[in-house]
């Protein structure tokens, strides 16, 4: 089955600097590559996603990139503010997995004002 | 945010108790989900249901049984649970089985004594 590998497991930046986390995973079949958000205490919340068609997507201070050949991909945040503290998930699946996320393990990122 | 609804969002119960989770989506979805997060571990799928039918048990104890009436509504019934159960049990759905954008619920998080 699928397996996602996420790095780092914790981060820690200053306010107005960069972040950015990355994410292996196994099977070359994947084609969908969600990260997900999750406040202290609170749901998970999907802020951007990409697809296999694509090398990269931006949404504001959020983008993303996939590298298909080396099966990976990254989530870069620009500008960090305190409010993007938070535990950042990223995922994959595939057609052959029944669509099934696949999860990282999570990195807990800290903007230090 | 009210699309996905979980009740109760914190309960405790002992290892011989009967106790029952309860997920409500109000976002016209088909497929709902059950995942388990416990720290340091990626989220975990339980089960998955599409059109009501079970279309996924990841090797689940049999202690958790799940049951789904209708396409809103998803419990989790929990039976003679371990201390190694405790943990935030997160519902999640989406418009079918094949999207796989899932949107979460706030999880209730049980602890098992």
């Amino acid at each position: 089955g699928e397996n996602v590998e996420q790095h780092p497991s914790t981060l820690s930046v200053q306010e107005g600097d960069s972040a950015v986390i990355k994410c292996t995973y196994s099977d070359s079949a994947s084609n969908y590559f969600p990260w997900y958000k999750q406040e202290l205490g609170k749901r998970p919340q999907l802020i951007i996603d990409i697809r296999s068609n694509v090398g990269e997507k931006k949404d504001q201070r959020i983008a993303v990139t996939l590298n298909k050949t080396a099966k990976h991909f990254s989530l870069h945040i620009t500008e960090t503010q305190p409010e993007d503290s938070a535990v950042y998930f990223c995922a994959a699946s595939s057609p052959g997995s029944n669509y099934k996320l696949t999860f990282g393990k999570g990195t807990l990122l800290t903007v230090n004002p | 945010e009210t699309g996905v609804t979980q009740t109760p969002r914190h309960l405790v119960m002992g290892m011989t108790n009967k106790k029952s989770l309860k997920c409500e989506q109000h976002l016209g979805h088909n497929a709902m989900y059950w995942y388990k997060q416990s720290a340091k571990k990626p989220l975990e799928l339980m089960f998955v249901y599409n059109f009501k039918e079970q279309t996924e048990n990841n090797s689940v104890p049999s202690r958790f049984s799940p049951e789904c009436p209708n396409s809103s509504h998803l419990f989790l019934h929990l039976h003679t649970l371990q201390p190694e159960d405790s943990a935030l049990y997160l519902c999640a759905s989406s418009q079918d089985r094949l999207s796989e954008t899932q949107y979460f619920g706030p999880g209730t998080r049980l602890l098992v004594l």
